[in-house]
C-alpha cells in the first residue's frame, strides 16, 4: 500500500512550457485534491475531484487543468507555465469530500516546481 | 472572514524541553480542528483531530487542546526530540466542509 504518490519530485520549467504533475493513490479514495504551498502562506486548494469524471475548482484554479478518468489517478496540468506558479504542489486523497472526524486526508510527498 | 493564525512563526528549543504552539481561528460554524506535522520535503501528516465537544487529545508526546469558546487551540510537545523538527500546521474545517489552513509554525530542536 503506497498511499499517495507524486511524480516528479522536482521540476524546472521555462516560462510558457507545459507539463503534467502526476498523482496516484491506491486506497480507493473517491476524493482527491491538489494544493500549492508557498512560503508564508497556508496550503491553497487548486482543484479537486469527488470521483471519476467529476472535477471542480478550488481557491486558486487559474492556469491549471485537471481530469479524473480513473479513481486512482488525478493529474494536474500546467498549460503555459508562469513564474508565479513556482511552488510546491501537494496531492491529497480521502475517502469522501467531507473532512469529518472519521475521514482522514492523506498527502503525497509533493512536487517542487520552479518556473524560470 | 474565516482565518487561522498560528504563533509563533518559528521556534528553536533544546532537545528534551517542552514547547507549546498556538492556533487561533475565526472559522464559523466550526466542525473540527486538526494538527498536522510536515517534515521538510514531505507532505503533512495528521497528528490529532478534535471536534467541538473535545478539549484535549493526545498522540504520544503530542497533546492538543481546544477551547471552542475562545476559538483557540494549542499543541504541546513534551520532551522534544530531534525528530520533532518540522512545520506544524493547524487546519480548521467548517460544518460546510470548507477547510482553512494556518501558515504553520516551524520548530527546530537542537541538541
Amino acid at each position: 500500500n503506497a498511499g499517495v504518490t507524486q511524480t516528479p519530485k522536482f521540476q524546472v520549467l521555462k516560462t510558457g512550457q507545459s507539463m503534467t504533475l502526476q498523482c496516484a493513490q491506491d486506497m480507493n479514495h473517491e476524493y482527491m485534491s491538489w494544493y500549492r504551498q508557498d512560503p508564508g502562506m497556508g496550503l491553497r486548494l487548486i482543484h479537486y475531484s469527488v470521483g471519476a469524471g467529476i472535477t471542480d475548482q478550488g481557491e486558486v484554479p487559474n492556469g491549471y487543468n485537471v481530469s479524473r478518468s480513473t479513481t486512482e489517478d488525478f493529474p494536474l496540468r500546467l498549460l503555459s507555465a508562469a513564474p508565479s506558479q513556482t511552488s510546491v504542489y501537494f496531492c491529497a486523497s480521502s475517502s469522501t469530500k467531507y473532512l469529518a472526524v472519521y475521514n482522514e486526508q492523506f498527502f503525497g510527498p509533493g512536487t517542487r516546481l520552479t518556473v524560470l | 472572514k474565516n482565518q487561522v493564525e498560528q504563533s509563533p512563526q518559528s521556534l528553536i528549543i533544546l532537545e528534551g524541553k517542552n514547547c507549546t504552539l498556538q492556533c487561533n481561528y475565526t472559522v464559523s460554524p466550526f466542525s473540527n480542528l486538526r494538527w498536522y506535522k510536515q517534515d521538510t520535503g514531505r507532505g503533512p501528516v495528521s497528528l490529532t483531530i478534535m471536534t467541538f465537544s473535545e478539549n484535549t487529545k493526545s498522540n504520544g508526546r503530542y497533546t492538543a487542546t481546544l477551547d471552542a469558546d475562545t476559538k483557540q487551540s494549542s499543541l504541546h510537545i513534551t520532551a522534544s526530540q530531534l525528530s520533532d523538527s518540522a512545520s506544524y500546521i493547524c487546519v480548521v474545517t467548517s460544518t460546510g466542509n470548507q477547510f482553512y489552513f494556518g501558515t504553520g509554525t516551524s520548530l527546530t530542536v537542537i541538541p
